[in-house]
């Protein structure tokens, strides 16, 4: 079953335009964490945050959580033609060595040139 | 390049079959995940080793099996393939110490089974 569940499944948009991405999840959580996935490729993670974290930033990402809601946001600034991928946010209920990152069913993102 | 290694990069079998995926963690990386990812059932958790040992298990069939070795490569293997075992198969790692080294995850680019 998915852990986290992405908002919207898919969405369009043109270059230049920001992109906000939404997760809901169940159960409490470590950190949630957002990854990209270029068509057929390997996932690569984005950014990171923890439990006790409300708002992160990485270059274009922006990351809010919101863990009374169970949810989180990604927002990508100034989208490019090249931020076109699968976006998928996981949640990390467990502690110490053992992880088992949960993953969302994604949201594909496409920016239009 | 995230520095996770898998072989092969595509796999084509017949059900019934048995097949072995092979994975190398980044240098350093004691931990080892294996994800199974189709347009169904999306990305899922199998099996994570570290250092050698099981330390949390997904939604893994009893005909799949994994283990990591002395030298931290890990392998999967499907056995009794069947036509709903084709899915992309991603092995992942993670490393040590703080500073979210520990919980992030580097991916491989994933073996892509199809089952006939």
């Amino acid at each position: 079953s998915q852990q986290g569940e992405e908002d919207p499944q898919a969405l369009s948009i043109q270059e230049g335009e920001n992109a906000t991405m939404n997760c809901s999840y169940k159960t409490s959580i470590n950190n949630l964490q957002w990854y990209r996935q270029n068509s057929g490729r390997g996932l690569v993670h984005l950014i990171l945050i923890r439990s006790n974290e409300r708002e992160k930033h990485s270059g274009r990402l922006r990351v809010t959580l919101d863990t009374s809601k169970k949810s989180s946001s990604l927002l990508i600034t100034a989208s490019r033609a090249a931020d076109t991928a699968s976006y998928f946010c996981a949640t990390d209920a467990r502690g110490g060595s053992a992880r088992q990152l949960t993953f969302g069913s994604g949201t594909q993102l496409t920016v239009l040139p | 390049d995230s520095g996770v290694t898998q072989t092969p990069k595509h796999l084509i079998t017949a059900t019934g079959q048995r097949v072995t995926l092979r994975c190398s963690p980044r240098s350093g990386d004691l931990s080892v995940y294996w994800y199974q990812q189709s347009l169904d059932q999306g990305l899922q958790f199998l099996i994570q080793y570290y250092n050698g040992e099981e330390r949390a298990k997904g939604n893994i069939l009893e005909r799949f099996s994994a283990q990591q070795f002395p030298d931290l490569h890990s392998e999967l293997n499907l056995s009794s393939l069947e036509l709903g075992d084709s899915a992309l198969y991603f092995c992942a790692s993670s490393g040590t110490g703080t500073g979210g080294v520990r919980e992030k995850l580097f991916f491989g680019s994933g073996t892509q089974l199809s089952v006939l």
